[in-house]
Formats: C-alpha cells, sequence, structure tokens
C-alpha cells in the first residue's frame, strides 16, 4: 500500500519570504501523479499543483513550483513570494495512475503554513 | 459548473442515531468519492462510485455506514448506531473522467456527543 509522509506539523514564513514544505512517499509503482492540496478554514481543499510520475521536468503553478526527485520518492512545494492568503493546511497526495482504477488519494498528515506580515 | 455541494454542513448528533449527508457532484461528474477527515489528518479515503455503481469500498467503512447513488447523480451517506469515534468531517469529491481533476466539496463536520 502506498503511504505519504509529511514531516512538518507546522511551519511558518514571513510575507514575501520563500517556503518549502517536505513530503516523502512509499510506492512500488512506477507510473502515478503527485499532488498539493491547500485547505484553508473554509475547508474545501483546493488542488494547488500536480505532477505526472513520468514527467522529469517539475511541475510551476505561478509562485508554487515542486522539486520532484523519483528516485528518492521526494515531492517537496516551494512557495515563493508568501501571501497572507498562502496560510493554511497543505496536503501531499498520492494517486495511482492504472486505468480502471478508483483513482482514490492518499493523503499525508498535512503542514500548516502561517504567514506573518 | 457550481461546485460540489454537501448538505448539511454541520451536523451534532447523539451516539447512538442515525445520521445521513448528501453530495451534490459537479454535473456530468460520473465519478464520486467519499472521504473522512479527524481532527490532525489528512483525508481517509472511504468509497468510490462510477455512475450508480459503487465500485470500492475501504475497510474503514463499517458495517454501521452505508452510501448509495440512485441515478448516478447525487450520493447520500448515512451512518447508523453513530459513536464518538465518527466525529470527523466527511468530504464529498467528483471527477468527470479518468486522469481529470478532482473536485472537492467544503464537507460536513460531524459531532457525535
Amino acid at each position: 500500500a502506498q503511504t505519504v509522509t509529511q514531516s512538518q506539523p507546522e511551519m511558518s514564513v514571513q510575507e514575501a519570504e520563500t517556503v518549502t514544505l517536505s513530503c516523502t512517499y512509499d510506492t512500488s509503482e512506477s507510473d502515478y501523479y503527485l499532488f498539493w492540496y491547500k485547505q484553508p478554514p473554509s475547508r474545501q481543499m483546493i488542488l494547488v499543483i500536480r505532477q505526472e510520475a513520468y514527467k522529469q521536468q517539475n511541475a510551476t503553478e505561478n509562485r508554487f513550483s515542486v522539486n520532484f526527485q523519483k528516485a528518492a520518492k521526494s515531492f517537496s512545494l516551494k512557495i515563493s513570494d508568501s501571501q497572507l492568503g498562502d496560510a493554511a493546511m497543505y496536503f501531499c497526495a498520492y494517486r495511482t495512475q492504472t486505468q480502471g482504477g478508483s483513482e482514490k488519494l492518499v493523503f499525508g498528515k498535512g503542514t500548516k503554513l502561517t504567514v506573518n506580515p | 459548473d457550481t461546485g460540489v455541494s454537501q448538505d448539511p454542513r454541520h451536523k451534532i448528533t447523539k451516539r447512538g442515531q442515525n445520521v445521513t449527508f448528501r453530495c451534490d457532484p459537479i454535473s456530468e461528474h460520473n465519478r464520486l468519492y467519499w472521504y473522512r477527515q479527524t481532527l490532525g489528518q489528512g483525508p481517509e479515503f472511504l468509497t468510490y462510485f462510477q455512475n450508480e455503481a459503487q465500485l470500492e469500498k475501504s475497510r474503514l467503512l463499517s458495517d454501521r455506514f452505508s452510501a448509495e447513488r440512485p441515478k448516478g447523480s447525487f450520493s447520500t451517506l448515512e451512518i447508523q448506531r453513530t459513536e464518538q469515534g465518527d466525529s470527523a468531517m466527511y468530504l464529498c469529491a467528483s471527477l468527470r473522467a479518468w486522469g481529470e481533476k478532482l473536485f472537492f466539496g467544503s464537507g460536513t463536520q460531524l459531532s457525535v456527543l
């Protein structure tokens, strides 16, 4: 079974600075998706960024980028120019890529990000 | 695209009572998921529907839990004889097709007293 580990329960960053959230995962599959989700106090899970395992290029979405190290099974999220609105719980998640499967997500325990003004 | 809608937003019940939650997925999304999130944890998969067929259930889904998706549209999750350990947020999500983006609702927060 796949597992996802987020070793940082809490992180803080100054507004406009850069912060990196860590995630490692365990799987025997070669093809899969990895995700970072944001969960603000409103509780709705919002997709931040996703990475296909077969792609070597790291995904980027505006101020958000990932460092995907497949061999090390590491998938960190970098937030540049942090904004107050980035404060939230961040979850790393894994999804199998097997077509015909349920595509269920396996989540880590989350990292609470605080952005200080 | 009105998003995934869940009702109620909050539910407080006494131990032993039955509760039912509803999820309305995004129109034309044929895949629907239920997850449970307890305090300090990430969401955990409960069950998955493709259209009206329930294709996968987690071991977390005990006999007291039942989920339906009649006609492949909205879904309900019922918990019978609630226990304090059932207190959690129950999230619904929907997906149009394999490989596409998953959309989450805002969840139903259940408190069992």
